[in-house]
């Protein structure tokens, strides 16, 4: 079976301080991998996608950025935390081939810029 | 184009009772449509999803309503729990390309006892 492991669940960070985000999948290869943001009582904003090592597509421009080491490895980062970072940030995965629409979210990590 | 409207933004329903929430969409292209639930501090999970080629589809308590020509498609919870209450969030997907989904905005239901 799959499953998708995220870390850390919780973060305080100090303005201007770097990030990282950390996402893995097991069970699984060439997945599609994903990073959302969902802002307290808002939806889920799309960040990040990507399809295959290296291959990264941002969905909105902003102070983060995402890495793609390994196949089943997805990275969110940040030189420097805005306050406005703050959230509830979900990895998630798909798997890469045509019809296949089950996306399924990790736990989630909760970042606190302050 | 892209966007899948989701009402109502909360919800408090008895225990027993029908929960409905709806969602519309505009891009036709769509044709999956997933409905997720996210309880207080957890990712949200696959709850129930349907195609376009159907108006309907039920699991257990949980049914999906689907109206093509209205563009619309609507989440109802019969018997509601109290251990229903978390945030549901629709969504819609093309079969193409990347198949980004696109999610609604949420809806936070409460079952009362």
């Amino acid at each position: 079976s799959q499953t998708i492991h995220q870390w850390p669940a919780t973060l305080v960070q100090p303005v201007g301080s770097p990030l990282s985000l950390e996402c893995t999948v097991e069970g699984t290869s060439n997945p599609n991998l994903y990073w959302y943001r969902q802002a307290a009582g808002r939806g889920l904003q799309l960040l990040f996608y990507s399809v295959g090592i290296g291959q990264i597509s941002s969905e909105v421009p902003q102070n983060l950025s995402a890495s793609r080491p390994q196949d089943r490895q997805f990275i969110l980062s940040s030189k420097k935390l805005l306050l406005s970072d703050s959230g509830f940030y979900l990895c998630a995965w798909r798997r890469g081939r045509a019809g296949a629409n089950v996306l399924t979210f990790g736990a989630g990590s909760r970042l606190t810029v302050l | 184009q892209q966007q899948v409207k989701q009402s109502p933004q909360s919800l408090i329903v008895q225990k027993g009772g029908i929960s409905i929430i709806n969602c519309a969409y505009e891009n036709t292209a769509f044709d999956y449509f997933p409905w997720y639930q996210q309880f207080p501090g957890k990712g949200p999970a696959l709850l129930i999803a349907i195609r376009p080629d159907v108006s309907e589809k039920k699991e257990g308590r949980f049914t999906i309503s689907f109206n093509k020509s209205a563009k619309q498609f609507s989440l109802h919870i019969m018997d509601s729990q109290p251990g229903d209450s978390a945030t549901y969030f629709c969504a819609a997907s093309m079969n193409t390309g990347f198949q980004k989904l696109v999610f609604g905005t949420g809806t936070r239901l409460l079952v009362s006892p």
